[in-house]
């Protein structure tokens, strides 16, 4: 079975330009989350997403947004690049929103703002 | 606000002997606890967890100790081997607004010298 996917897997951009990155979920998992991690630090939540609808909002600007379709992928938007954006991306999956198990994580989108 | 502190960056063991991660909290009301590990440029991986009803959880060579007094808990790897080497990374979650959120440690960066 495929575990979580995201794409792309390194991007660079430029101050001022906005990203896109994608995910799909593992089959069945209706819930996606979204991470960011900075070098040396650990993942910081940005977004949960269940059933299409946000559920939770982490400490971010709002430059960043995020939406999840009809089967159940997610993409995160971040408009206005910044340099501190800079960061590895990560994606996770759960069945469902409410259980605080384990969350399911795909390999991540580095990106890289000049 | 740190609420998930992973005080020592880095930990060498020789192969064969005990690896103890620990971990440091601050939020009583969290639910459970996780430990994942992370290879580089890869996403992390799920270890180990243990509700806040428990004080240990085993599952092979790795068995997660939970102090709720001290507001610590502590990853157990026995015994150590190289490809145990990775940065580890402990979370918590708290059920809050309509979903549990995950708040992650910094990382502990484990060597497992042959």
């Amino acid at each position: 079975d495929a575990g979580v996917t995201q794409s792309p897997t390194h991007l660079i951009k430029t101050r001022g330009q906005q990203v896109t990155l994608r995910c799909s979920p593992i089959s069945g998992h209706k819930s996606v989350s979204w991470y960011q991690q900075v070098l040396g630090q650990g993942p910081q939540f940005i977004f949960q997403y269940y059933e299409k609808e946000e559920r939770g909002r982490g400490n971010f600007p709002d430059r960043f947004s995020a939406r999840q379709f009809p089967n159940y992928s997610s993409e995160l938007n971040v408009n206005a690049l910044l340099l501190g954006d800079s960061a590895l991306y990560l994606c996770a999956s759960t069945p469902w929103a409410g259980s605080g198990g384990e969350l399911f994580f795909g390999e991540g989108s580095r990106l890289t703002v000049l | 606000d740190q609420q998930v502190k992973q005080n020592s960056p880095s930990l060498s063991v020789q192969e064969g002997r005990i690896s103890i991660l620990n971990c440091d909290y601050t939020n009583s009301m969290f639910d459970y606890f996780l430990w994942y590990k992370k290879y580089p440029a890869e996403g992390p991986t799920f270890l180990i967890s243990i509700s806040s009803i428990k004080d240990k959880n085993e599952d092979g060579r790795f068995t997660v100790f939970l102090n709720k007094s001290a507001k610590h808990l502590s990853l157990h790897i026995v015994p150590s081997q190289p490809g145990d080497s990775a940065v580890y990374f402990c979370a918590a979650t708290a059920y809050t607004s309509g979903t549990y959120k995950y708040i992650f440690g910094t990382g502990t960066r484990l060597k497992v010298l042959a």
